[in-house]
């Protein structure tokens, strides 16, 4: 397996752009989730989703979209990009998003700088 | 008041040295709390969870204080490979479903 792949691993924009972030996971995980990591911060859910066709708002979600068509991906859109969304961007999954110890695990990260 | 606090560091142990971390939480609803790692630019990967009774795990162990909302974490005997940063995870969703609030880290060098 190769458990919860990102892609692409570094990206730069500039501001206005659009780009989509793709996530995928072989695990057949129905609760999959998109982080952002600052420094100074913890991690930040930007959006989530439980199941194929259902994604719901996280924290931090302005200036995201996301879609969840199959059980596998789970794409993160930034439509028009700001500098404000230069982060390293995490997907997760686990396996139903409910259970107090249930585990989440996370892609590699993609690290976005945008200009 | 961040949700979720962690001191920063770093911490600066030799090999072989005991080192211990803490957390507090603010919500009190908190239901479940776990401890991640994550290596210099490595994604999260989950360390141990954190039961109320404290659990070991060979050299780590960890504790959850529900009256004063603090997790700790002790790693004895620490190695050179325990140098990373520590995570401190808060569940605050009551009815189970994930809703996972992070700590900023608190980073540990293990020096030689």
């Amino acid at each position: 397996n190769a458990g919860v792949t990102q892609t692409p691993k570094f990206q730069v924009l500039k501001t206005g752009q659009s780009m989509t972030l793709q996530c995928a996971q072989d695990m057949n995980h129905e609760y999959m989730s998109w982080y952002r990591q600052d420094p100074g911060m913890g991690l930040r859910l930007i959006h989530y989703s439980v199941g194929a066709g259902i994604t719901d708002q996280g924290e931090v979600p302005n200036g995201y979209n996301v879609s969840r068509s199959t059980t596998e991906d789970f794409p993160l859109r930034l439509l028009s990009a700001a500098p404000s969304q230069t982060s390293v961007y995490f997907c997760a999954s686990s396996r139903t998003g409910w259970g107090l110890e249930e585990t989440q695990y996370f892609g590699p990260g993609t690290r976005l700088l945008v200009l | 008041r961040k949700e979720v606090e962690q001191d920063p560091g770093p911490f600066n142990v030799p090999e072989g040295a005991t080192v211990a971390f803490n957390c507090t939480y603010s919500n009190s609803a908190s239901q479940s709390f776990f401890w991640y790692r994550q290596d210099c630019r490595k994604e999260p990967k989950l360390l141990m969870s954190v039961y109320s009774s404290g659990n070991e795990d060979g050299r780590f162990t960890a504790q959850l204080n529900r009256a004063s909302q603090y997790i700790s974490l002790l790693i004895r005997d620490s190695k050179l490979s325990d140098s990373a940063t520590y995570l401190c995870v808060v569940n605050r969703d009551q009815t189970g479903f994930q809703k996972l609030v992070f700590g900023t880290g608190t980073r540990l060098l293990v020096s030689p």
